[in-house]
């Protein structure tokens, strides 16, 4: 298993400034996942981030709202840029269960942000 | 696309109740698929996972049985808690792009004493 860190675990921030998550593992690992769930929803994929290379964003993001760094196979970060009141979500990093080789993810505890 | 369908909720059940989620999914090719469980307040864990059709996955008293031919994955409890109350997430991942997680809408299970 892997276990997940995950900072700030929530932040009020105001409209138009931008917010860091950051995702720290305990092991190295290929491939980090963000997801969003905004409230009372179901997790929607942002990114996938390969140590490397540029992430991969899924339709409806955009790198420029949402930047990706992934510097190392143990950390990565996600920026939420310019922020609106419908960015309030729960951010959650997420990497997948290598021991099976067939999926299935660790989540960190998420970021709750709220913009206000 | 690949999707995921799971009951809405909430679910209201008394303690010592037997539970049914619904599940089913839609794939191409052969995923591996998930129930995750969310407890008030938490993040996300994997409640159990099944990697092929038949196999049955199984966690805390919890059992989902992965069936090709109906393309479903029903999670069930027995005997429910209240400890239980949380949300319920049905998952597959797809093996192309690189293990992508596809969640349904979750299902809120409250269980009264």
């Amino acid at each position: 298993s892997a276990v997940i860190s995950q900072k700030p675990s929530r932040d009020i921030c105001q409209r138009g400034t931008s917010l860091t998550i950051q995702c720290q593992v305990d092991s190295q690992v290929t491939m980090m996942f963000w997801y969003r769930q905004q409230p009372g929803q179901s997790l929607t994929l942002i990114a996938t981030a390969n140590q490397g290379s540029e992430a991969t964003y899924e339709s409806g993001f955009v790198i420029d709202k949402f930047p990706i760094s992934r510097p190392n196979l143990t950390f990565s970060t996600l920026t939420v840029s310019n922020m609106s009141p419908e960015d309030s979500s729960i951010y959650l990093c997420s990497v997948e269960d290598t021991g099976t080789g067939r999926g299935g993810a660790f989540f960190g505890q998420g970021t709750r942000l709220t913009v206000v | 696309g690949n999707s995921v369908t799971q009951m809405e909720g909430p679910v209201t059940l008394s303690e010592e109740a037997f539970l049914t989620i619904n599940c089913t999914y839609t794939a191409t090719g052969y995923p591996s698929l998930f129930w995750y469980v969310q407890y008030p307040g938490e993040g996300l864990q994997l409640l159990l996972k099944a990697t092929k059709a038949d196999d049955k996955g199984s966690n805390k008293g919890f059992e989902a049985t992965y069936r090709k031919e109906t393309t479903s994955f029903h999670l069930e409890k027995g005997s429910v808690q209240v400890s239980d109350s949380a949300v319920y997430f049905c998952a597959l991942t797809e093996g192309t792009g690189g293990f992508k997680t596809i969640f349904g809408a979750g299902t809120r299970l409250f269980v009264k004493a």
